[in-house]
């Protein structure tokens, strides 16, 4: 059974602030994973994903992945307002059957206050 | 570089209805997978096409469905709606599969 685990929240962080944002999942073996982005409302904004063990730079954004713990993270640096949403985690199992389908966690609702 | 469209927007049927989503990929793309969302359940996948082929089928009944044709676009029935079925029906499409998936805005259905 492939489970992928998020803190439910609601974490809440100051402007100007580091938020992180925590994943893990059960299954080991050759995986992707992705960080989404779910403004209220609308739909799921790829925003990071990472394929190897180590941390992954995109601007304010920093993915971390641990294989060994089975465990997949979310940095977010100078937390503005516009960052509030909910963030997914979503898994994908690099096997011939399930490789394009996404595991979703449930979820991390985030909000930045001023 | 348009993104992927998804057509209608908002669906209201009742119970024993039928309905047709639409998904129009990010031009290139050949890989569409369907995902339901709604409060209770998460983001569920429902199927994944590629080269008009469904590769992958989530734990839905039968009566969800779908198909791809050779331009890429695809579209997802569901026959004899239940109140169950109210969600957000979301595409997503990618390069092939294993690559990146990137959303569409997503079929609202509400079923009365």
């Amino acid at each position: 059974q492939k489970e992928v685990e998020q803190n439910s929240g609601p974490l809440s962080v100051p402007e100007g602030a580091i938020a992180s944002l925590n994943c893990t999942y059960s299954d080991r073996g050759s995986q992707s994973f992705f960080w989404y982005r779910q403004y209220s409302g609308k739909s799921p904004e790829l925003i990071m994903f990472i394929y190897s063990n180590g941390d992954k730079e995109d601007g304010r954004f920093t993915a971390q992945l641990n294989k060994a713990s089975q465990y997949v993270s979310l940095l977010i640096r100078d937390s503005q307002p516009s960052d509030s949403a909910t963030y997914l985690c979503a898994v994908q199992w690099d096997r011939g059957s399930t490789l394009g389908r996404l595991y979703f966690g449930r979820g991390t609702q985030l909000t930045v206050w001023p | 570089k348009a993104g992927v469209t998804q057509t209608p927007r908002y669906l209201i049927k009742t119970r024993g209805q039928q309905v047709t989503l639409s998904c129009s990929p990010i031009s290139g793309h050949r890989s569409v997978s369907w995902y339901q969302q709604t409060p209770g359940q998460g983001l569920q996948f429902l199927f994944e096409y590629f080269s008009e082929t469904q590769r992958n089928k989530g734990n839905f009944p039968g009566r969800f469905s779908g198909r791809q044709f050779s331009n890429s676009r695809s579209e997802m029935n569901v026959s004899t709606l239940e109140l169950g079925d109210s969600a957000l029906y979301l595409c997503a499409s990618s390069r092939g599969p294993g690559n990146e998936q990137f959303f569409g805005p997503g079929t609202r259905l509400t079923v009365l």
